[in-house]
């Protein structure tokens, strides 16, 4: 099983909502991470959790905030966005080879 | 500038045609080096990693030149299943993972 599975696939959200993004994988990876990507754009870093620690914060606004349970469920809790966050949000993971594998994303929405 | 580069495209090719594309990377402390390949509105997907001693994988050819900090993806008798953005990355430190600005291929009948 090489999957990375998140949820849900599509979100739209008023400026004052909160609400969270789901990821999990079953692989034994020992890294998750965040993805932020804009339209025509390469993939942006958020966060890296590594067994199941923040191990990487690419300065990112205190309005996402990462949570990692456990090793194979990584969630991303939104508060107070902006519509310029709107954006396709990856998670992937990594084992020893570093290959990173994603999951399918979600298409957020902030209006 | 940026920490992993690539040529800005799009490049557009006929069917059949060889096309090559470039990645530079500015740390090199840089570890691993991998192509992927994303399709419109789906996530990247693992093409392939790169060795330094340069690998191929049927039509695909990637190569790693330290020294210069570059790395290639050669693509040969291109498909129209080809046309998709390659993005180039790049870990240091183990846990970061960098992607390139990609570069976008419209392969045409």
């Amino acid at each position: 099983d090489t999957e990375v599975t998140q949820t849900p696939k599509h979100l739209v959200m008023g400026m004052t909502n909160k609400k969270s993004l789901k990821c999990e994988q079953h692989m034994g990876h020992r890294a998750m991470y965040w993805y932020k990507q804009k339209a025509k754009k390469p993939p942006e870093l958020m966060f890296v959790y590594s067994y199941e620690k923040l191990s990487i914060n690419e300065s990112v606004p205190s309005r996402f905030s990462p949570e990692c349970p456990n090793s194979s469920l990584l969630n991303l809790h939104l508060h107070a966005l902006q519509p310029e966050d709107s954006a396709l949000y990856l998670c992937a993971s990594t084992g020893a080879s570093t290959e990173a594998f994603f999951g399918q994303g979600t298409r957020l929405t902030v209006v | 500038r940026k920490e992993v580069e690539q040529d800005p495209g799009p490049f557009n090719v006929p069917e059949g045609a060889t096309v090559a594309f470039n990645c530079t990377y500015s740390n090199s402390a840089s570890q691993s080096f991998f192509w992927y390949r994303q399709d419109c509105r789906k996530e990247p997907k693992l093409l392939m990693s790169v060795y330094s001693s340069g690998n191929e994988d049927g039509r695909f050819t990637a190569q790693l030149n330290r020294a210069s900090q570059y790395i290639s993806l050669l693509i040969r008798d291109s498909k129209l299943s080809d046309s998709a953005t390659y993005l180039c990355v790049v870990s240091y430190n183990t846990d970061k993972l960098i992607f390139g600005t990609g570069t976008r291929l419209q392969v045409f009948p």
